[in-house]
């Protein structure tokens, strides 16, 4: 079953601990990114990967920082997170080319206190 | 700028009526537009892809439309079950300068409520 994994699906953190968001997707898609999804704001791209090695800033990057060490996993770092972070974190894949279905994960609620 | 706006911002419609959910959109050079599903808490489903060549995609009582001149998008969907309650979101794709990716720009949703 084509799956993008995200985990933990729930976790309430302090400012400051850092934290990682894993993803893992089973299509051999070339394309990954992360979404942050708030009230009223809909979903915002933080950092998106063409391919492995490949990384770039969407349009919140600020206090993320992502890796591509492999084509399946997609990591969001959380490096000091603070109380504005707190969100709904989505992962998405797709296959190379703008026209292809993006696949999300389940989301990852996140509370940092 | 490009922009996505969706309207209107909720709905509320008995069972087993018609609806219909519009999109429209500032996005240049347009590649394609999506609309996807979202059950509360949960991660977006595709519903439909169109292309600039494309006027219309069904997926079950699902329609989505589009008009490329007056950039502008709707959903329909027929005879509404309790399980359609979720939100609708349009998503946009632009295509960059000379890239292949293309930019996605997302609408912030119309939150739909079918009630028995």
């Amino acid at each position: 079953e084509a799956q993008v994994t995200q985990n933990p699906r729930y976790l309430i953190t302090v400012t400051g601990k850092k934290l990682t968001v894993t993803c893992s997707q089973n299509m051999n898609h070339e394309y990954m990114s992360w979404y942050r999804q708030d009230p009223g704001l809909g979903l915002r791209q933080i950092y998106y990967s063409m391919n492995v090695e490949v990384t770039d800033k969407g349009d919140v990057p600020e206090g993320y920082k992502v890796s591509r060490k492999e084509k399946r996993n997609f990591p969001l770092i959380l490096e000091s997170p603070s109380p504005n972070q707190t969100s709904l974190y989505f992962c998405a894949s797709r296959k190379q080319g703008a026209g292809n279905t993006i696949y999300f994960g389940e989301g990852s609620w996140l509370t940092v206190v | 700028k490009n922009q996505v706006e969706q309207s209107p911002q909720s709905l509320i419609i008995l069972e087993g009526k018609n609806c219909t959910l519009q999109c429209n959109y500032t996005v240049s050079p347009f590649s394609n537009l999506r609309w996807y599903k979202q059950d509360t808490g949960r991660g977006p489903v595709s519903l439909t892809i169109m292309t600039f060549s494309e006027n219309t995609k069904s997926n079950g009582r699902y329609t989505a439309t589009l008009d490329a001149d007056t950039k502008q998008s709707s959903l329909h969907i027929t005879a509404s079950q309790l399980s359609d309650s979720a939100s609708y979101i349009c998503v946009v794709s632009a295509k960059p300068d000379g890239g292949s990716q293309g930019n996605l720009i997302f609408g912030k949703g119309t939150k739909l409520s079918v009630k028995p």
